[in-house]
């Protein structure tokens, strides 16, 4: 089905584990972007890609890394998972960076 | 550093007008806008306006820019049980420094 779609849906990991979380689109939207949502913050960007092998930091990059080899592909990957990343992970597209961003439905991470 | 602030909680009751507040830091946005999110859901757009206008209504939904005060606001006419979810006001910009930046959320509940 044509769309973007993460995965997994939930996940519970421990301290210290690294993790990667997928996400695809089906639309060659040029850019990507990576949020978290948190209690009282809203969304906040962490890292955001405008074309295959263009990545670029958020407002919360430390800790997570990311890459973007093939349009459709933009994997978020915490190195060393803290606490404080537990949180919901939005990955989102876009046809030109501005305008409508097209969310996928999120993954729920949780850090013990 | 820029901002998106909104109040937290709204709460209104079935049929009235509901008005959701954002204010924003960043004079050269260039798009701002609303988006819905249900429970266990990304974020969908709802509309959006260009900084260049001041009005934009798409059937139940007014939106009144007053880029002065840099003060966006969200009108739902008739307001249903179905529109109770969380609503984020978003700014973007591609002049200088690339940003798409979302508030804290306005969690509006619906009373029947």
């Amino acid at each position: 089905d044509a769309g973007i779609t993460q995965s997994p849906r939930y996940k519970i990991t421990e301290t210290g584990r690294q993790v990667t979380l997928m996400c695809h689109q089906t639309w060659s939207h040029s850019y990507m972007f990576w949020y978290r949502q948190d209690l009282g913050h809203g969304l906040r960007l962490i890292y955001y890609s405008a074309a295959a092998d263009i990545t670029d930091k958020g407002e919360v990059p430390d800790g997570y890394v990311v890459s973007r080899s093939k349009t459709e592909n933009f994997p978020l990957t915490l190195e060393s998972a803290t606490r404080s990343q537990t949180s919901v992970y939005f990955c989102a597209s876009s046809e030109r960076g501005v305008g409508k961003l097209f969310f996928g439905s999120g993954t729920q991470l949780s850090v013990l | 550093g820029e901002d998106v602030e909104q109040s937290l909680f709204l709460s209104v009751r079935e049929g009235d007008s509901s008005v959701i507040n954002c204010t924003y830091t960043d004079s050269s946005s260039t798009y701002l806008y609303w988006y819905k999110q249900e429970p266990g859901a990304g974020l969908q757009l709802l509309t959006y306006i260009f900084s260049n206008m001041d009005m934009k209504q798409d059937q139940r939904l007014t939106v009144l820019l007053n880029k002065k005060d840099k003060h966006l606001s969200l009108r739902i006419a008739d307001t249903q049980t179905g529109d109770s979810a969380i609503y984020f006001c978003a700014e973007s910009t591609t002049s200088g420094t690339y940003k798409y930046i979302f508030g804290t959320g306005t969690r509006l509940k619906v009373l029947a």
